[in-house]
């Protein structure tokens, strides 16, 4: 167990609608990154969060965006949904520290958002 | 984009054999990471290598990593059932930038 946790785990929309899920970073974590999963694939970057201000962005459009809460709590939220938004969504969190050396960068990821859209 | 590729796309071998597992990417990385993924859930992350390292050991695990080729290799040794998941590797690229970029993934099947 990672301690971090991803609400709901499964969740089926229709084309159009808008989607908010939502991810609790474990303890002591002061950054949150979003990753979209595509079946088969390797996850890749949406965006990161650090204490509470965006972080870096991927390649994806304005429709997806994000919150870090001051509990370092997150959410995506994606509007517009499109069929190619059929995903898994994984959060993770790390502690970043801002230091004249290279950080480990390890990410602790939970267990994913299950997102299907008809 | 991906960063680049796992080789082989999948792998299947009996319990109590060696897996090798292998990744290339294309731009200069801080660090290189593995991680574990069962069955479409989260992904466990099993050991990290600096870009100034050669080589790291974790129990059964052993990465390399050659920066001048761009590659590293995932050796797990003695494999059990339970390893059978998805593997990637993932970077981290230097400018500061904290995102991991992944590859698509070796997925090994443990016979027993």
């Amino acid at each position: 167990e990672t301690g971090v946790t991803q609400s709901p785990t499964h969740l089926i929309k229709t084309r159009g609608q808008q989607v908010t899920l939502r991810c609790s970073s474990q303890s002591g974590h002061n950054t949150v990154s979003w990753y979209q999963q595509a079946l088969g694939q390797g996850p890749q970057f949406i965006f990161q969060y650090y204490r509470e201000e965006e972080n870096g962005r991927g390649n994806f459009p304005p429709r997806f965006s994000g919150l870090q809460f001051p509990n370092y709590s997150s959410e995506l939220n994606v509007n517009a949904l499109e069929l190619d938004d059929s995903a898994l969504y994984l959060c993770a969190s790390s502690l970043r520290v801002l230091s004249n050396s290279v950080s480990k960068n390890i990410q602790y990821f939970g267990a994913g958002t299950r997102l299907s859209v008809l | 984009s991906q960063q680049g590729e796992e080789d082989p796309q999948a792998l299947s071998i009996q319990e109590g054999e060696n897996a090798t597992m292998n990744c290339s990417y294309k731009t200069s990385i801080n660090n290189l990471q593995w991680y574990r993924q069962n069955s479409g859930r989260g992904l466990v992350h099993l050991i990290l290598i600096r870009s100034n390292e050669r080589e790291k050991h974790s129990g059964r695990l052993r990465v390399t990593l050659d920066t001048s080729k761009k590659s590293s290799s995932l050796l797990i040794t003695a494999s059990r059932a339970a390893d059978t998941a998805s593997y990637f590797c993932a970077t981290d690229g230097k400018g500061g930038s904290e995102k991991l970029v992944f590859g698509k993934g070796t997925k090994l099947t443990v016979n027993p």
